[in-house]
């Protein structure tokens, strides 16, 4: 079983919220891990979006905007990125990532369709 | 500003070597850890490790232990990648980004524009 688990695909219509989930594999609690999100369009690097462990220990990547938020869902194990109002422009790829056993470890990713 | 500018695109036989560089610009080149990620065509990213570049210091995920070697030039403030006995399974771009704490191998707040690297007979 992966360390980190996303949905690979995930449609939301302009305007509304979009709530990315990384959950994490049994044994391994979601409470104690920074859980750091990137953003990736076609055929350019990934953009660090935001890192989120708890409402005291977050941090926003400089210039990304205050609709991309962080959170957790301790009863499911899960990270989730929260995008609100929705526009075309959020369409791209997101990974989440954590250090687990002193090596990073990347989510598989979900593609977001805006539409 | 910051910037990671990485060298031009490789092609490469099965069996040989690659040597990726990262220039950076902007900070205290010292100061920051530098990772290296690749990516396959159509998959998701894969950690390879990183470099401390003011001791360095490496670290590498298992997979690529052996086979990688990290270094780093602190007079013209450029890492190297280096990735032996290459395979088609090595076709990839390959990214260096930088840890965004000083003095900590932490998540990396900024992104080279990546090196693409063909493995091909």
């Amino acid at each position: 079983q992966a360390v980190l688990t996303q949905p690979a695909s995930l449609s939301a219509s302009p305007g509304a919220s979009a709530s990315l989930t990384c959950t994490l594999r049994s044994g391994i609690n979601v409470g104690t891990y920074r859980i750091h999100w990137y953003q990736q369009k076609p055929g350019s690097p990934p953009q660090y979006l935001l890192t989120y462990k708890s409402d005291s220990d977050k941090q926003q990547g400089s210039g990304v905007p205050s609709r991309f938020s962080g959170s957790k869902d301790a009863s499911a194990n899960a990270g989730i990125l929260l995008i609100s109002g929705l526009q075309s422009e959020d369409e791209a790829d997101y990974y989440c990532m954590i250090w687990h056993s002193s090596v990073l470890v990347f989510g598989g990713g979900t593609k977001l369709t805006v539409l | 500003q910051v910037q990671l500018v990485q060298s031009g695109a490789e092609v490469k036989k099965p069996g040989a070597s690659v040597k990726v560089s990262c220039k950076a610009s902007g900070y205290t080149f010292t100061g920051h850890y530098m990772h290296w990620v690749r990516q396959a065509p159509g998959q998701g990213l894969d950690w390879m490790g990183w470099i401390n570049p003011n001791t360095g210091g490496t670290k590498f995920a298992q997979k690529f232990q052996g086979r990688v070697t990290m270094t780093r030039d602190t007079s013209i403030s450029t890492v190297y990648m280096d990735l032996s006995r290459l395979t088609s399974d090595d076709t990839a771009v390959y990214y260096c980004a930088r840890a965004m704490t000083v003095g900590s191998p932490d998540a990396f707040d900024m992104w080279g524009q990546g090196t693409k690297v063909t493995v091909s007979s």
